[in-house]
Order: structure tokens, then C-alpha cells, then sequence
């Protein structure tokens, strides 16, 4: 079964970091494309960064280019998203979502963690 | 960037009845269309992509249409479970991937 288990939300003051990371199991990892897509609180969706397979690309929506930096380990099956830099907008339930192979949609979602950028 | 947009942007059906919710592109995304269910709290859930392809699981009340710009999501006798905010998405034509702002079908 493919699963997808986000951690590392929680408050933050604006200015501050924080590390997210997403641990993937029931599937080869390293053989899929991911993503991190956010949702503020009554909002809906918004796509955050992508990172291929082995890394090779990776992209960012605008408004986090320069403050965020998506990664990955496939030994250790993980996802991550260092965010620096918080500001009060990127307040948000953040997902991370595997790319459906050989397709660009996104075929499975972890649960999310909550992001609350606050002083 | 491609700009999609949704109406209705709240529907409000009855159970047993059927449900059409539109999606539009600001230009054209071909058949890479998706749709996604998403109940509170929960994380959304892949229900069609290329823009007709019912995802794994998912019932065949649910049928998609549509290409280039216009989509359109049917759900064809609606069951309780099916009261949610749906979302399409294009992935044409990335980055950035482009979420509608979503519809809410309800009671």
C-alpha cells in the first residue's frame, strides 16, 4: 500500500525556518517524481516545488522561489522542503503527493502537516 | 500561467440526483486535465486525469469530458459520500501546475 506521512509543521515566527519532511513506503521511491502542493486555511490549492527522480529537476512556484529548497533521499525514502524566510501568507497545510508514473497528475497525497507562520 | 476556473463555485444537489461541474483553461491544455475529490480535513484524492480516465477505484458514477479548455466533471446519481470540494488541475503545461479554485457540491 502506498503511503505518504508528512512531519516537521508547526509554529513558526515570520522570519524563521522550518524542515518538513515526507516519509514514502509501499512503492520505489526513487523511481517517481514528487511534489509539495500547500493549502491555506480555507483555501485551495496551490503547487509549492517538484523534484524529479534522482534530483536532476526541480522547480518552484514564484512565490517561494529563492526562500525554499525542495530535496530528496531515496536511500532513506524521504522528501523534504526546507522553508526559510516564513511569512504570514505561507501559512498552510502542506501535502506531499507522488506523481503518477508515465502521467504529470498526482496520484497519491499524504494526510499533510499544518504550517503556521505567527509572532 | 495557465488560469482555470470553476463554476459553480457551490452546487447544491440532492442525493440520487446528478451533478455536472465545469472547469475552464485560459488556454488550451490538450486532455491533461485532472480532477480531485477532497472531504474536510482529509487530503485530496485523484479521482480522473486525461481528463476522462477514472483513477483506481473510483466508481463509475464518475465520468469526465472535455479537452482542450472546456471539462467538465459528471457525477451521475450522487451518494452521501459524494458531498465535497472538487478540484481540477492542468498539467500540460508546467510549472507552474495549476489548480481551479474548486467547487462544493452540497446538501
Amino acid at each position: 500500500e502506498v503511503q505518504l506521512a508528512e512531519s516537521g509543521g508547526g509554529l513558526v515566527k515570520p522570519g524563521g525556518s522550518l524542515r518538513l519532511s515526507c516519509a514514502a513506503s509501499g512503492f520505489t521511491f526513487s523511481s517517481y517524481s514528487m511534489n509539495w502542493v500547500r493549502q491555506a486555511p480555507g483555501k485551495g490549492l496551490e503547487w509549492v516545488s517538484s523534484i524529479s527522480s534522482s534530483s536532476s529537476y526541480i522547480d518552484y512556484a514564484d512565490s517561494v522561489k529563492g526562500r525554499f529548497t525542495i530535496s530528496r533521499d531515496n536511500a532513506k525514502n524521504s522528501l523534504y522542503l526546507q522553508m526559510n524566510s516564513l511569512r504570514a501568507d505561507d501559512t498552510a497545510v502542506y501535502f506531499c503527493a507522488r506523481v503518477k508514473f508515465g502521467e504529470g497528475t498526482f496520484d497519491y497525497w499524504g494526510q499533510g502537516t499544518l504550517v503556521t507562520v505567527s509572532s | 500561467e495557465i488560469v482555470m476556473t470553476q463554476s459553480p463555485a457551490t452546487l447544491s444537489v440532492s442525493p440520487g440526483e446528478r451533478a455536472t461541474l465545469s472547469c475552464r483553461a485560459s488556454q488550451s491544455v490538450s486532455s491533461n486535465l485532472a480532477w480531485y475529490q477532497q472531504k474536510p480535513g482529509q487530503a485530496p484524492r485523484l479521482l480522473m486525469y486525461g481528463a476522462f480516465i477514472r483513477a483506481t477505484g473510483i466508481p463509475a458514477r464518475f465520468s469526465g469530458s472535455g479537452s482542450g479548455t472546456e471539462f467538465t466533471l459528471t457525477i451521475s446519481i450522487l451518494q452521501s459520500e459524494d458531498f465535497a470540494v472538487y478540484y481540477c488541475q492542468q498539467y500540460n503545461d508546467w510549472p507552474p501546475y495549476t489548480f481551479g479554485q474548486g467547487t462544493k457540491l452540497e446538501i
